[in-house]
């Protein structure tokens, strides 16, 4: 079956790095995505992945492995307003994104 | 960049009515829309997608007869949801993703919180 794993919950201090981790299992492969959702608002896309390696956009970077099944979003001087659910969500042979149950990121001073 | 509106942000319906959601591309057209539901504290459901001009496709296990799709123009496809229960009651957002973009542009409506009382 399709499968998405992520940690449920993870706490770190502003200013701070965080390292979001994602491992999936998709019916063939066409890219990972990584979504950021404030509370009672609907997702914005954060990255794209489906070459592997790193890609960096300003505080945040993805990484993808393929062969791993595996990917990350890292976090960068952590702020305040990145308190947020990350989502992962990797998209299959048939360009369906199959979702992860989000990771609630926790920013404490 | 592209953007999807999505309307209403909220409603409050009473139990069996039946409630209206729009989205519409507002710059670009698009031929296939994403519907999703949202619990509380869980990821996306994707519940259907639209194809303009012709039927949704449903996901396993959501009624078609309840959630009634509508893509009739390349900027509009509506959900209703029929004869509305509290079990309904959920964040309901629409996607799209504008044509020459890459995988990457999926753009979200805004979403609609349906509380069924």
């Amino acid at each position: 079956g399709q499968n998405i794993d992520q940690p449920t919950e993870m706490t770190a201090t502003e200013g701070a790095i965080v390292q979001i981790n994602c491992t999936y299992q998709t019916s063939g492969f066409n890219g990972l995505f990584w979504y950021q959702q404030h509370a009672g608002e609907a997702p914005t896309f954060l990255s794209y992945n489906v070459l592997d390696g790193l890609e960096e956009k300003g505080r945040f970077s993805s990484f993808l492995s393929r062969s791993k099944g595996y990917s990350y979003l890292l976090l960068k001087e952590l702020q305040m307003k990145d308190s947020a659910s990350y989502l992962c969500a990797a998209m299959d042979s048939n360009y369906q994104l199959i979702w992860g149950a989000g990771t609630k990121l926790i920013i404490k001073p | 960049g592209a953007v999807v509106s999505q309307h209403p942000s909220r409603v409050i319906c009473k139990s069996g009515t039946s409630v209206k959601i729009e989205c519409r591309s507002l710059d670009f057209q698009a031929t296939t829309m994403f519907w999703y539901r949202q619990f509380p504290k869980q990821s996306l459901m994707l519940m259907a997608t639209s194809n303009e001009g012709s039927k949704a496709t449903y996901e396993q296990g959501v009624e078609k007869d309840k959630f009634l799709i509508n893509h009739a123009s390349l900027t509009l496809s509506t959900l209703t949801v029929t004869s509305a229960h509290p079990e309904d009651s959920s964040f309901y957002i629409c996607s799209a993703r504008p044509p020459g973009q890459d995988a990457g542009g999926y753009t979200f409506g805004s979403g609609t919180r349906l509380t069924v009382v």
